[in-house]
């Protein structure tokens, strides 16, 4: 079991650029979700899917904000337009349905997305 | 919605010592869960321990311990015989029983001195 794997590690972009991030999830995980966190703060909820259906998405995520997860596997997160609002910390987290995995979500190391 | 609250955005403690974390949070649901998360420096978030609503014992992990307080919405993380390794951030977390986001607290630094 690999973990949860995030790419890139870090990216710097200027104000206005297009950014994707990539997201493997712990492979068999049913559920994958995506938090930002800013400096100073902890982890909040942007949105989440069960398999390949985007089940919720916070008001956070604004419409320059768009994630997929086709098949059902890895997922990606784009930020169109970049602002220097958007810089934070941006964590993949996936879980496995069911008793058993007592609802435990496991986080990747995350992108640290920084706009100039 | 719900809340999270962590009074103490940091401390400190000595090895071996013991400490404790507080967490308080608010909602109207009646099954849930709560977790401790703890974040290294520059390293990926990993679960600590892990409380059911429904459960009245709480829950234990090796050295970590909650003393989970329902009726106060009260949810401290106990951390005995500190280890150098336990210097992290570390986020009290919230999930409703209906619903699998999660909602975090933010933070306490923690410090083990040696």
């Amino acid at each position: 079991d690999t973990g949860v794997s995030q790419n890139p590690r870090h990216k710097i972009t200027k104000r206005g650029q297009n950014v994707t991030f990539r997201c493997d999830p712990i492979s068999e995980h049913n559920r994958l979700y995506w938090y930002r966190q800013t400096l100073g703060q902890g982890p909040e909820f942007l949105t989440y899917f069960q398999n390949e259906a985007q089940l919720e998405k916070s008001r956070l995520l604004s419409d320059r904000f768009s994630a997929e997860r086709p098949k059902g596997s890895f997922s990606t997160l784009e930020i169109q337009r970049t602002e220097q609002g958007d810089s934070a910390m941006y964590l993949c987290a996936s879980s496995l349905d069911g008793t058993k995995a007592k609802n435990i979500q496991y986080f990747g190391a995350g992108t640290r997305l920084s706009v100039l | 919605a719900q809340t999270v609250t962590q009074s103490q955005p940091e401390m400190s403690v000595q090895e071996a010592e013991t400490v404790t974390l507080s967490c308080t949070y608010d909602t109207s649901e009646s099954n849930y869960y709560l977790f401790w998360y703890k974040q290294p420096p520059s390293r990926q978030m990993i679960l600590v321990i892990r409380q059911e609503a429904y459960k009245q014992q709480n829950a234990t992990e090796n050295r970590f311990s909650v003393n989970f307080q329902k009726a106060a919405k009260s949810f401290s993380l106990k951390i005995s015989d500190s280890q150098l390794g336990d210097t992290a951030m570390y986020f009290c977390a919230f999930m409703g029983g209906s619903n699998y986001k999660l909602t975090f607290g933010k933070g306490t630094l923690l410090t083990v001195n040696p």
